[in-house]
């Protein structure tokens, strides 16, 4: 069955380091998304990305974050300056219809601690 | 603001029972998906519903649009079931974005 890979599986970061965490959708999904999890909370949105721009951000999505597709098969999430408050599980996601029509795909999670 | 919140927070039942799991949620949504997220936090997407009934083994999940509510359950329990599960739900007017519940922690002993 088709899968979402998500690098690396755990990564370990110096406050004010630059991050990116990686994601290989499935192929022939169009629209791709970044959810995280803060430990003991709720899984929260935080991007959708299709064609090449992102389509819809959340609040927590604010300018240390960056997503970029730079190939075919790769998709990102950058952060530009970390901070303790970033340290989550980052799932990437994706699906194959906007509205998610035949369901979505979530990656195994990166897990980021921010020392 | 859409509040998904599921009851119970915690279940233990033993090997063998039924189990039933329940999420509601405040606005209209255009589907609900049931996932499921082991120890290592990985999630797995178990149903996606937008009305009726959907049955997978031995899993069942229901969802009753008019009274924004749904209910996951598991039949003849396993211990390989153990594991938490998440409602998460698609608003009507708010693009693609999943919101999700808070997780039922399900422990099956055996």
């Amino acid at each position: 069955e088709p899968e979402v890979t998500q690098t690396p599986s755990h990564q370990v970061t110096q406050m004010g380091q630059e991050v990116i965490l990686r994601c290989v959708p499935i192929s022939n999904h169009l629209y791709f998304y970044w959810y995280r999890q803060i430990l003991g909370q709720k899984v929260e949105f935080l991007v959708s990305f299709y064609n090449n721009e992102i389509s819809e951000k959340s609040e927590i999505f604010d300018d240390q974050f960056s997503v970029e597709r730079p190939d075919g098969s790769n998709f990102t999430l950058k952060i530009r300056s970390t901070k303790l408050e970033d340290s989550a599980m980052y799932f990437c996601a994706s699906s194959q219809s906007p509205r998610g029509g035949y369901g979505y795909t979530f990656g195994s999670g990166t897990r980021l601690t921010v020392v | 603001k859409n509040e998904v919140e599921q009851s119970p927070q915690n279940l233990t039942a033993q090997e063998g029972e039924f189990i039933t799991i329940n999420c509601s949620y405040s606005v209209g949504i255009s589907a609900l998906h049931w996932l499921q997220q082991h120890p290592g936090g990985g999630i797995v997407s178990l149903f996606m519903l937008s009305s009726g009934k959907k049955k997978h083994g031995r899993l069942i999940a229901t969802i009753n649009i008019q009274e924004k509510h749904s209910s996951l359950h598991i039949t003849a329990s396993h211990p390989r079931d153990s594991a938490v599960y998440i409602c998460a739900v698609r608003e009507q007017a708010a693009g693609n974005k999943l919101t999700f519940g808070g997780g039922t922690r399900v422990l099956v002993k055996p």
